[in-house]
């Protein structure tokens, strides 16, 4: 059973409008979300986190969501950017420590010039 | 400064084989884990450490070894390689402060 979901596979999106991915989460004990971002053969690096004791957190043009209540979380990027493309994971932990942190099945960013 | 460090990038082993991916860090991090990375699947933990001496199985640890006998290295070990361990793996590591996993590059493996 997956704890952490990430059910679009895929999102396109136009050059400097906003990309929003998804991501949901079953497991009520995890405290702390991060995305990251993968390139290919490339290892994921680290975007943008939050802790459960917020609901938003941004970081220049990204923005990341939290509603508890929903066990959802969503990540914004605006303007997006061809850079932009890649796959990007949702992942989650069960205190503010990375150890056993949980991913989703990953969404594709294409951004098209 | 070289972070996560992995070997080797790819590999091709039979069925039955055994190998071990080997994983170092220069971080100082307490925190070193192993994932698998499979089209659809996202990444999987395999196995994680919290500290020299200590391991613990994550979502998918069956037909893996662990050991950490330092603070640096963290090696994975196929005892016996099946054609359902052909994936990508990533080594990370962490420390508490910020729950950022550093990854390595990545390790092909394919076993035939």
């Amino acid at each position: 059973d997956q704890q952490v979901k990430q059910n679009s596979p895929s999102l396109s999106v136009q050059e400097g409008r906003i990309s929003i991915l998804n991501c949901d989460y079953t497991n009520s004990m995890f405290d702390y979300f991060l995305w990251y971002k993968k390139y290919p053969a490339e290892g994921p690096t680290f975007l943008i986190s939050i802790s459960s004791i917020k609901d938003k957190n941004e970081d220049g043009r990204f923005t990341v969501f939290l509603n508890k209540s929903a066990k959802h979380l969503s990540l914004h990027i605006v303007p997006s950017q061809p850079g932009d493309s890649a796959v990007y994971f949702c992942a989650a932990s069960g205190n503010t420590g990375g150890f056993k942190t949980i991913f989703g099945a990953g969404t594709r960013l294409f951004v098209k010039a | 400064n070289a972070g996560v460090t992995q070997t080797p990038k790819f590999q091709v082993l039979k069925t039955g084989q055994s190998m071990t991916l080997q994983c170092a860090q220069d971080m100082n991090h307490e925190y070193m884990s192993w994932y698998r990375q499979d089209p659809g699947m996202g990444l999987r933990l395999i196995h994680y450490s919290v500290g020299a001496g200590i391991t613990d199985q994550g979502e998918v640890p069956n037909g893996y070894n662990v050991s950490r006998s330092t603070t640096e290295d963290f090696p994975l070990r196929l005892l016996s390689a099946a054609p359902s361990q052909t994936s990508v793996y990533f080594c990370a590591s962490t420390t508490t402060n910020t729950g950022e996993l550093f990854f390595g590059e990545g390790s092909r493996l394919t076993v035939l």
